[in-house]
């Protein structure tokens, strides 16, 4: 089963809109930590967040921010006014500890994102 | 930057040859972590190595294989390539091994390796 959903698969806005990708997580452990990465066109992977499952507090970082509700396992990111820089492929990627083995991440498909002047 | 250094950047190989992708982790950090990307699978994690011993294993062909030596710095090694292998492998590296206090998992710019 896919444990870390993100059903959009490409939105397209335009400059200055506010924009939301959703983030849905599925796991059974009670201690998890959830991440968001952003991918640029030049490939690399940009760490943005980590939230662990303990702390429900919405958490905003300038333009971005982010809303983690346990009740519906989301991971919901909001970028306002969004810029042309914004564009990218931004994955949700969820942290477990497997019995007896390490932490490992485990990414959503990625949502890309174009803002366009 | 993140600190996490991969070489080379590009590698273009043919089928059934080896190749050896290379990463240093971020000073300080103990932990190394390789994911491959493909458009086909996505983003999948491969294997950890916490200073210098496999920690952890996902989702790794037999025809791979990756070590940590001493100064840290890890190997991924690609034998046998075929057409399919082609993709963006990362190097993550993290403070810690793996534990209820988990870090963050920073990663270095990728390696694209085409196989022809």
């Amino acid at each position: 089963a896919q444990k870390v959903t993100q059903a959009q698969t490409e939105i397209s806005v335009v400059e200055k809109e506010d924009v939301t990708l959703d983030c849905v997580y599925e796991t059974r452990d009670t201690t998890y930590y959830l991440f968001w990465y952003k991918q640029p066109p030049s490939g690399e992977l940009v760490f943005l967040i980590r939230r662990n499952s303990f702390d429900e507090q919405n958490e905003i970082s300038g333009r971005y921010s982010w809303n983690f509700q346990k009740s519906t396992s989301s991971f919901n990111f909001t970028i306002t006014a969004s810029q042309v820089v914004d564009s990218a492929v931004y994955f949700c990627a969820l942290s477990e500890f497997p019995q007896g083995g390490s932490e490992k991440l485990v990414f959503g498909k990625g949502t890309k994102l174009t803002v366009n002047p | 930057d993140s600190g996490v250094t991969q070489t080379p950047k590009h590698l273009i190989t043919a089928t059934g040859q080896r190749v050896t992708l290379r990463c240093s982790p971020r000073s300080g950090d103990l932990s190394v972590y390789w994911y491959q990307q493909s458009l086909d699978q996505g983003l999948q994690f491969l294997i950890q190595y916490y200073n210098g011993e496999e920690r952890a294993k996902g989702n790794i062909l037999e025809r791979f294989s990756a070590q940590q030596f001493p100064d840290l710095h890890s190997e991924l090694n690609l034998s046998s390539l075929e057409l399919g292998d082609s993709a963006l492998y990362f190097c993550a590296s993290s403070v810690g091994g793996g534990s209820v206090n988990t870090d963050t998992q920073y990663f270095g710019p990728g390696t694209r390796l085409t196989v022809l």
